[in-house]
């Protein structure tokens, strides 16, 4: 099993510009999260999906939209990108929500 | 906002002393859970403990949860290079889970 993948890894992007990461589990679970992590600061949840079609907003949408239309695959878009975008954006998943996530390798981001 | 706050923010031991960093958290919870991450990797689940449970080891982990000061500890018993990491807790309430600051542990050889 590969667990929790991101793609890509790594992207640098101009202000402005759209981009969307894709995370992929293939451990059939129900919830998905994702995360954006900044220096000095733990995670902060950005969407999650209790379910395949459906997502939830978390601490910190602004500037973010997902989908979730397939049960496997958890997708975060940004559609205009600014600096303060600029992070490490970790997808999770997990069977259901009070059990242990699982987390994929992460995705750096810069927004110039 | 961050329900879970840890500390303290940096730790220093040598190798095969015991590490311990505490969490506070503002909100009753359903369970706690305590995560490692290594350098530019992913967060790896290491325990959870349940509101009802009051202590719970694994391998060389001993998580202790206190609900009625809202604070839990995680000790890392005769620690090794391999251990460090930086070390956060989450508490789980409403659908997610909420992300302290982390604690920074190096252990020294």
């Amino acid at each position: 099993n590969a667990g929790v993948t991101q793609t890509p890894k790594f992207r640098v992007l101009k202000t402005g510009q759209s981009m969307t990461l894709l995370c992929a589990q293939d451990m059939n679970h129900e919830y998905m999260y994702w995360y954006r992590q900044d220096p000095g600061m733990g995670l902060r949840l950005i969407h999650y999906s209790v379910g395949e079609g459906t997502t939830a907003k978390g601490e910190v949408p602004d500037g973010y939209n997902v989908s979730r239309l397939k049960k496997q695959n958890f997708l975060l878009g940004l559609e205009s990108a600014a600096p303060s975008q600029t992070s490490v954006y970790f997808c999770a998943s997990s069977l259901q929500g009070p059990n242990e996530q699982f987390f994929g390798p992460g995705t750096r981001l810069t927004v110039l | 906002s961050q329900q879970g706050e840890e500390d303290p923010q940096a730790l220093s031991i040598q190798e095969g002393e015991n590490a311990t960093m505490n969490c506070s958290y503002k909100t009753s919870i359903n369970n706690l859970q305590w995560y490692r991450q290594n350098s530019g990797r992913g967060l790896v689940h290491l325990i959870l403990i349940r509101s009802n449970e009051r202590e719970k080891h694994s391998g060389r982990l001993r998580v202790t949860l206190d609900t009625s000061k809202k604070s839990s500890s995680l000790l890392i018993t005769a620690s090794r290079a391999a251990d460090t990491a930086s070390y956060f807790c989450a508490t789980y309430d409403d659908y997610k889970l909420s992300f302290g600051a982390g604690t920074t542990v190096t252990v020294r050889a």
